[in-house]
């Protein structure tokens, strides 16, 4: 079946940048998503960037695609203690053209 | 204005129960969606529907049944409750059906079996 994964961890100090990567064996997708969940909380639509582009940039993030790779990552710079959550990657899987979340990157920013 | 809102936020319950969650939302969107997320964070689709009719159902034992009285509402009912079935359980929905579509979230249904 499909893979999606992503390291489980990452800690950042405020101010400095976080990079969360993201690893798929198979992908159809037309967009591949971050979504970010909060403690207690739905996840939320971060940010998508379109399959032929490879690299999207909006305020503080910016989303790196690699389809040779198969690798997809998301910057977030000047990291801040409100970035602290679980970012999920998602593409939509090329056999079973479901959406497939990855393992999701519990990122913590300490002070 | 909540967009996808799910009750209960937590529900605590005894093996062998029958329980629903349900959930509602008002952004006038045609599919919606059950989630469930284990322990360990791995979020798993478990059913969708697109304007009342169900699109996917994923191996999930029968005694889990969803049920969408209209395209706004889709409620889960899970029979006979076990252990393993402790999760947060998750309803989204979509503008549109397909794969490619941004999934909006509800906050979550916390379910604990004891």
């Amino acid at each position: 079946g499909e893979d999606v994964e992503q390291s489980l961890f990452l800690s950042v100090r405020e101010g400095d940048s976080s990079v969360i990567n993201c690893t798929y064996t198979d992908s159809s997708s037309t967009y591949l998503y971050w979504y970010k969940q909060e403690p207690g909380a739905g996840l939320q639509l971060l940010t998508y960037i379109f399959s032929n582009m490879d690299m999207k940039q909006d305020q503080r993030l910016t989303v790196l695609l690699n389809k040779k790779d198969k690798h997809l990552s998301l910057r977030i710079a000047d990291t801040q203690t409100g970035d602290s959550a679980i970012y999920f990657c998602a593409v939509v899987s090329y056999n079973t053209d479901k959406l497939i979340f990855g393992t999701g990157t519990r990122l913590q920013v300490f002070p | 204005d909540t967009a996808v809102s799910q009750t209960p936020k937590y529900l605590v319950t005894q093996m062998g129960n029958d329980k629903s969650i349900k959930c509602e939302q008002n952004l006038g969107h045609d599919t919606m969606y059950w989630y469930k997320q284990d322990s360990k964070k791995f979020l798993k689709i478990m059913f969708s529907y697109n304007n009342k009719e169900l699109i996917i159902n994923e191996t999930v034992p029968n005694r889990f049944s969803p049920k969408s009285p209209d395209k706004a509402h889709l409620n889960l009912h899970i029979n006979s409750l076990e252990l393993g079935d402790s999760a947060v359980y998750f309803c989204a929905s979509s503008q549109l059906q397909g794969t490619n579509e941004k999934l909006f979230f509800g906050s979550g249904t916390q379910l604990s079996v004891l």
